[in-house]
């Protein structure tokens, strides 16, 4: 079963804008991780936030983690049509050796040239 | 670029054969993993391997089996297929001897079973 899951599915927004993701998630976690998947390509690790941190700072893109509300997101500044992919968040509740992540289904986001 | 190569990218079988996907990286990577992606699903996890010889089953295991009996190779096999083990199958693993959590994927393989 899915522990995060997005918001929206999907979204659509005009080059130049920034755009907005949410997740949330159900039980206490190690940490949050955001994916980027182009399409036919595999995964691609994006920003990592630890559960004692609150916002992380990776180029254009901005994470903040709420674990009181049990949420993050992830704001893209500044899109570009090459950011048009498939965003999922993945979260991770054991540190160390047994490590696992759990994804969501992910969001698909189209910027429009 | 993980040095990670899935093979075969794509495959079409029948009901009821046996399947197996290679998974290989090049870095020493001690933890390797094995997901499924359905639309609707996501990614959900089938099996990983923490070491040679040491695996353990994930949330959907139930059909496949893996084997790692070296460092460079994760194998995902399917005894008997279904048709409900139509994805798109992804290796991952995470850097290095240690746990971080952070995964690289491979390119996907994607199976059809008739």
């Amino acid at each position: 079963s899915q522990q995060g899951e997005e918001d929206p599915q999907a979204l659509s927004i005009q080059e130049g804008e920034n755009a907005t993701m949410n997740c949330s998630y159900k039980t206490s976690i190690n940490n949050l991780q955001w994916y980027r998947q182009n399409s036919g390509r595999g995964l691609v690790h994006l920003i990592l936030i630890r559960s004692n941190e609150r916002e992380k700072h990776s180029g254009r893109l901005r994470v903040t983690l709420d674990t009181s509300k049990k949420s993050s997101s992830l704001l893209i500044t500044a899109s570009r049509a090459a950011d048009t992919a498939s965003y999922f968040c993945a979260t991770d509740a054991i540190a160390g050796a047994n490590s696992k992540l759990t994804f969501g289904k992910g969001i698909t986001l189209s910027v429009r040239p | 670029d993980a040095g990670i190569t899935q093979s075969p990218r794509h495959k079409v079988t029948e009901t009821g054969t046996p399947v197996t996907l290679r998974c290989h990286q090049t870095e020493n990577h001690r933890y390797m993993y094995w997901y499924r992606q359905d639309p609707g699903h996501g990614l959900r996890l089938i099996h990983y391997s923490y070491g040679v010889k040491d695996t353990d089953k994930g949330e959907v295991s139930d059909g496949y089996s893996v084997s790692r009996s070296k460092t460079e190779d994760f194998l995902l096999t399917l005894e008997s297929a279904t048709s409900s083990q139509t994805s798109v199958y992804f290796c991952a693993i995470t850097p290095g001897l240690v746990n971080t959590g952070e995964l690289f994927f491979g390119e996907g393989s994607r199976l059809t079973v008739l």
